[in-house]
């Protein structure tokens, strides 16, 4: 089945731009989502179709999508965006959904 | 106010049966695909199980097929997953969570609060 692989935990100063990829088997042709889940909450969606962002997800989240990896941008890192982050696609030839590990992001 | 709130989660020996509830508020369920997302505890998402509008369309997960049913009821506005056959491995927080449109590649635009399942004998 198709595999979504994300690195554990990504770690940068505030103001800086953390960038978490997510690889997969030419990934750039499906479509990526992306979740922020804080502890003891529910996830948040804050990219959809790789690089749309929803309504009061602040611009400074932003997403990209080619080739084999797919990128959840970050700029002005905040420390409330400290979290663990999700991509997500269909395995259409499976019809099943596929997350991936997930990503811990720490503001140093 | 718009929102999903899930129930149903408890305590269950392995072997046996739980049904989780989901009740959608706010919106029109009835123009809505739904799924079931579960994580275990410090451990990552893994979706369960999806339903199309009308019902006709099921799609599970590989660790749960044969074992849950999901199921929506248009009267009451509200999503069910019937679990049966349960494992220790199944234990964790499920979610109920809203597609954001019908493409087939949707993502999940709106999360209930979560229900937790043990599964402990």
């Amino acid at each position: 089945s198709y595999v979504l692989t994300q690195p554990p935990s990504v770690s940068v100063a505030p103001g800086e731009t953390a960038r978490i990829t997510c690889g997969g088997n030419k990934i750039g042709t499906k479509s990526v989502h992306w979740y922020q889940q804080k502890p003891g909450q529910a996830p948040v969606l804050v990219i959809d179709y790789d690089t749309d962002r929803p309504s009061g997800i602040p611009e400074r989240f932003s997403g990209s999508n080619s080739g084999n990896t797919a990128t959840l941008t970050i700029t002005w890192v905040e420390a409330g965006d400290e979290a663990d982050y999700f991509c997500q696609v269909w395995d259409g030839s499976i019809d099943q959904v596929i997350f991936g590990g997930g990503t811990k992001l720490t503001v140093l | 106010e718009v929102q999903l709130v899930e129930s149903g989660g408890g305590s269950v020996q392995p072997g046996g049966s739980l049904r989780l509830s989901c009740v959608a508020s706010g919106f029109s369920f009835s123009s809505y695909e739904f799924t079931w997302v579960r994580q275990a505890p410090g451990k990552g998402l893994e979706w369960v199980a999806y339903i199309s509008i009308g019902g006709a369309i099921i799609y599970y997960g590989d660790s749960v097929k044969g074992r849950f049913t999901i199921s929506r009821d248009k009267a009451k506005n509200s999503l069910d997953l019937q679990m049966n056959s349960l494992r220790a491995e199944d234990t964790a927080v499920y979610y109920c969570a809203r597609c954001y449109d019908s493409s087939g590649y949707s993502a999940f635009d709106m999360w209930g609060q979560g229900t937790m399942v043990t599964v402990s004998s």
